[in-house]
């Protein structure tokens, strides 16, 4: 499969603990993208990445939220100190050219108890 | 910030009739608007595109128009199949920018 992969498709936790997720992009893609969505909204932009460089991060990127692509490869984004707002289905997705498509991944559920 | 205002949140149609779905946006120096598609359970998919220096664009039953003036660009499904059922979602970005704004999406529903 040569598409975005996400890593775990599920998460629940509890509340205060960190969760990390991964995911890998298509093998050429040098731009990454991380976004949030949660139940009948549209994605969030959250954070990306052009090779291992974060260019852009959202306000809505808390201090509880780090996100890294040492390789300019996968990249990974840790949540610490989950709250139940933080629940949500977190997509990454890729793409080669500024303006172009995002292949989005299946996303990663978290679940905050 | 950008900020996208997508309507309706919900539409519903009969196999073989139009859908219409608007979207409006604050920020003008927005020059990128595509529309995704999402199915229940799946990745959402880019169908359509169009740039801030072309009024149209038409991939065979679906085109969008963009009205820079007024700040709004649509999405046009003719001859809608079952296949069409799923959330819709505009969006816009900024030169400069490299994030999508999305819009909140609509449930398209096509009724047999």
């Amino acid at each position: 499969d040569t598409g975005v992969s996400q890593d775990p498709r599920h998460k629940i936790t509890k509340r205060g603990q960190n969760v990390t997720f991964r995911c890998d992009p298509i093998s050429e893609h040098n731009r990454l993208y991380w976004y949030r969505q949660t139940l009948g909204q549209g994605p969030e932009f959250l954070t990306y990445f052009q090779n291992e460089a974060q260019l852009e991060k959202s306000r809505l990127l808390s201090d509880r939220f780090s996100a890294e692509r040492p390789k300019g490869s996968f990249s990974t984004l840790e949540i610490q100190r989950t709250e139940q707002g933080d629940s949500a289905m977190y997509l990454c997705a890729s793409s080669l050219a500024p303006r172009g498509e995002l292949f989005f991944g299946e996303g990663s559920r978290l679940t905050v108890l | 910030g950008e900020n996208v205002e997508q309507h309706p949140s919900t539409l519903s149609v009969q196999e073989g009739d139009s859908a219409v779905i608007k979207c409006t946006y604050s920020d003008s120096a927005s020059n990128y608007f595509p529309w995704y598609k999402q199915e229940l359970g799946k990745r959402p998919q880019l169908i359509i595109d169009i740039r801030s220096n072309v009024g149209e664009k038409k991939d065979q039953r679906i085109a969008v128009t963009l009205n820079k003036t007024a700040k709004h660009f649509s999405l046009h499904i003719t001859e809608t199949q079952p296949e069409d059922s799923a959330v819709y979602f505009c969006a816009a970005i900024r030169g400069g920018a490299d994030g999508l704004t999305f819009g909140k999406g609509t449930h398209l529903i096509i009724q047999p």
